[in-house]
């Protein structure tokens, strides 16, 4: 089974521009997640998508972030202005079934840095 | 708010060592506990988790992690550390059954010496 898949690995890109991180979830898995973690801080929710719809997007930081995730399979997260503050590694994860009990796959993270 | 704290920053031991990373919740009830390792350039990669049972927990690579009810506490152990257990470690709590998001501690960096 394929794990959960992000890329770009790195990207760097100059305050102002826009960059698109791309997560392919384990296959069957309706469940995706986007988190992040800023240097220094905790690693942070982001949102929650069931299949195609938003279940939770409480943690977007702001209106400069825009995901989706068109027909349930592969989401995009759209970073667009970029800010310095956004740098950092951005996780995606899948699962089944939500809720706790049932364990979240990470993918390796997007590096995003903001210059 | 619920929250995770993971008191120790940065810990190092001895090849063969035994290990504990502490770990302390902030939640009424019982959550679901989680312990992820991150290694160099990888993703994060579960090791164990508790929602129910029996309290102490074994997982992946040796690793084993108790409940403490009375203490909320999560705490990580292994007996004898290895070279490649070296990584950042994270506690993480789900507080609703139907619920989404996992709340993060900051991560404690193991280093291994020789």
């Amino acid at each position: 089974e394929a794990g959960v898949t992000q890329f770009p690995s790195h990207s760097v890109i100059e305050k102002g521009q826009t960059v698109t991180l791309r997560c392919d979830p384990i296959s069957g898995h309706d469940n995706l997640y986007w988190y992040r973690r800023v240097m220094g801080k905790e690693i942070k929710f982001l949102l929650h998508f069931v299949k195609e719809s938003k279940q939770d997007e409480s943690g977007m930081p702001n209106n400069r972030f825009l995901a989706e995730r068109t027909g349930g399979t592969y989401s995009t997260l759209k970073v667009q202005p970029a800010e310095l503050e956004d740098s950092g590694v951005y996780f995606c994860a899948s699962s089944q079934v939500a809720g706790g009990p049932y364990g979240y796959t990470f993918g390796s993270g997007t590096r995003l840095t903001v210059v | 708010a619920q929250s995770v704290t993971q008191p120790d920053i940065h810990i190092t031991v001895s090849e063969g060592a035994s290990l504990e990373l502490r770990c302390n919740y902030s939640y009424g009830a019982t959550p679901y506990l989680f312990w992820y390792v991150q290694s160099p350039g990888q993703g994060l990669q579960l090791l164990l988790k508790y929602f129910s049972g029996d309290t102490l927990v074994q997982g992946i690579k040796g690793f084993e992690a108790e409940f403490k009810r009375s203490q909320s506490s999560f705490n990580l152990r292994k007996p004898s550390v290895h070279w490649s257990d070296a990584a950042e470690y994270f506690c993480a709590v789900v507080t609703n059954q139907a619920g989404t998001a996992l709340i993060f501690g900051k991560g404690t960096t193991l280093s291994v010496s020789s």
